[in-house]
């Protein structure tokens, strides 16, 4: 079946501009996640979605982050006024949302951001 | 979640086994060790994970210490598709509970 899928796979922006990442998780996941990953480093987490709603955004850096899933689907994360140390990895992934102890989450391939 | 300790990369010959260690002694007594693994330009995958039981599926075995500061994950037929950044997690079960990833063990599969 089709996995987590993320557009753009790549995303070159210039200092200063708006950027938006798209991600579609798994059909019937009500848990969906975002990290990002810088190079050399293991992803980090940014925020976590329950349907429509963020259960845990702790982990966005700052206020020029911010996510949305409007139908408890496909999620979009957008960046302001991008700086260059935003340039990075940004992957999703979503899971079931049972009362298992265990729901593995499957990630995206990612989109890659280069911010010049 | 409590922190991991792992090296930072690891050699293994084709069809060996590769070991993987990792410690975690500040786990706590509901903390699962959960295991993933990154190829090069692609998203983590979950390979296994467990409680304080060893625990094998078509991947993996995941060798957890008595008393839960330590296990190992071994690739008991190792592949050169199984060169990729190897990561040791410690969570709480359930979902909604984030992965915490570490700089994970780089392995390297030789032919």
């Amino acid at each position: 079946g089709a996995g987590v899928s993320q557009t753009p796979s790549n995303k070159v922006t210039e200092k200063g501009k708006y950027v938006e990442l798209r991600c579609d998780p798994i059909s019937g996941h009500t848990a969906l996640y975002w990290y990002r990953q810088s190079l050399g480093q293991g992803p980090e987490f940014l925020i976590y979605f329950q349907g429509t709603g963020a259960a845990d955004d702790s982990g966005l850096p700052n206020d020029r982050f911010f996510a949305v899933r409007p139908e408890g689907s496909v999620s979009t994360l957008k960046i302001q006024r991008t700086e260059r140390g935003d340039s990075a990895v940004y992957l999703c992934a979503s899971s079931l949302s049972t009362g298992s102890d265990h729901n593995e989450q499957f990630f995206g391939p990612g989109t890659r951001l280069t911010v010049l | 979640d409590a922190k991991t300790t792992q090296p930072t990369s690891m050699d293994c010959a084709e069809g060996r086994a590769a070991n993987l260690p990792c410690n975690h002694s500040t786990i706590s007594g509901n903390e699962y060790v959960y295991w993933y693994r990154q190829i090069h330009s692609q998203g983590p995958q979950y390979i296994i994970h467990g409680l304080k039981n060893n625990e094998t599926n078509e991947m993996a075995s995941l060798i957890i210490t008595e008393d839960r500061k330590s296990s190992t994950l071994i690739l008991p037929h190792a592949t050169l598709r199984d060169t990729a950044v190897y990561y040791c997690i410690v969570r709480v079960g359930g979902y909604g509970n984030k992965l915490v990833f570490g700089a994970g063990t780089i392995l390297r599969v030789k032919s």
